[in-house]
Order: structure tokens, then sequence, then C-alpha cells
């Protein structure tokens, strides 16, 4: 069966930077569009970042533009966010998502504490 | 950026009620919306795409309509298990956008 399961969050202070990764099961990981969610504790939804099975294509939300980078490892069935100048606003609970526009499978999600 | 809307916020509701939520795009999407469902603690799951598409596995209880601005995510008869916070998403335009939430509770 599909599984995402995703690590790395932790605490880090402003301006700091952290390595998010999800490893991928069950299903052919090149095939599919991949892409980063967040939720803010008690808060809604937001759309961050995708990228291709082919890695060609990348895209980003304007609120992590130039700060998040997203990348994926097909052989090892892995997908990355490199998250760098965070500030107290990144806090949230990061979901791995497989699918481009609607998501079929989430991860359990890594939180992600940004304070001083 | 497409606001999307949804209404209302929070209900109350008994096991077999017939649950009806909104969610209204402030631009037209075609049938680029998917509902997701999500209990305390737990990622999103998705239940529907293309706005009446039920993802696998989805009781048929669940049933989503609409086109353009306006669509809804009806559940037939509520069970005991979907008690959560639903959550209505665009995919027409980047960047992809979601609803404040429905959290559905018992009455």
């Amino acid at each position: 069966q599909v599984q995402l399961v995703e690590s790395g969050g932790g605490l880090v202070k402003p301006g700091g930077s952290l390595r998010l990764s999800c490893i991928a099961s069950g299903f052919t990981f090149s095939d599919y569009y991949m892409t980063w969610i967040r939720q803010a504790p008690g808060k809604g939804l937001e759309w961050l970042s995708h990228i291709s099975g082919s890695i060609i294509y990348t895209n980003y939300a304007d609120s992590v533009k130039g700060r998040f980078t997203i990348s994926r490892d097909n052989p090892k069935m892995s997908l990355y966010l490199q998250m760098n100048s965070l500030r107290v606003e990144d806090t949230a609970v990061y979901y791995c998502v497989r699918g481009e526009l609607d998501f079929d499978y989430w991860g359990q999600g890594t939180l992600v504490t940004v304070s001083s | 950026d497409i606001q999307m809307t949804q209404s209302p916020s929070s209900l109350s509701a008994s096991v077999r009620d017939r649950v009806i939520i909104t969610c209204r795009a402030s631009q037209d999407i075609s049938n680029h919306l998917a509902w997701l469902q999500q209990k305390p603690g737990k990622a999103p799951e998705s239940l529907i795409y293309a706005a009446s598409a039920l993802q696998s596995g989805v009781p048929s209880r669940f049933s989503g309509s609409g086109s353009g601005t306006d669509f809804t995510l009806t559940i037939s008869s509520l069970q005991p298990e979907d008690f959560a916070t639903y959550y209505c998403q665009q995919y027409k335009h980047y960047p992809l956008t979601f609803g404040g939430g429905t959290k559905v509770e018992i009455k």
C-alpha cells in the first residue's frame, strides 16, 4: 500500500535552516508529482511547492519562494524540502503529499517549530 | 489568488443526519475542486476530486456537486466516524488554495 513518511522536523531559531525528508513506498515514485503542504497550529492548509516526477518542473508559493527548495531522488524514492531563512510564521506541520493538483495520499506530517 | 470560502465554519449534527457543506470560489474554477477530511491530530484524507468523483474506498454516503464557483459536499447519513473537519481545495489556478474548513461536531 502507498506510504509516505516524513522526517526532519524540529525546533529551529529564526533565520535557521532545516531539511525535511519524505520516504515513499508502495507505488512507482518517479511516475508522480509530489507536493509539500503545511498547516500552522490550529489553522488551515497551505500549498507550498511541487515537483514533477521527471524533476524538470517545480513550482512554489510566494510565501516560500527563494527560501525553500524542493527536490527528489527517484532511485531512493525520497522527496525533500530544504528550508532556509526560517521565520516564526513557518511554524507548522509539514505534509508530504502525492499528486500535482488533487492529492490522493498524505504522509502523517512532521512538525517544524521556529522560535527563539 | 483564488479565495475559497466555506460555510458554515462549524456545525453540530446527530448520527444519521444529512449534512451539507458549501464552498464558494472567488472566480470560476470549473470542476477543479477537491474535498478533504481531517480528524484531530491526523493528516487530511482525500474524499472527492473533480467536484464529484469519489476517491477509492470513500463511502457512498459522501457526495459532491457543483461547478463554476459554487460547490457542495453532502453526507447523506452522518456516521460516528464522520465527525471531523472538512476542507475544500481548488486546483484550477496556482497557487492551489484551500477553504478555511468546516468542523462537524456531535450534537
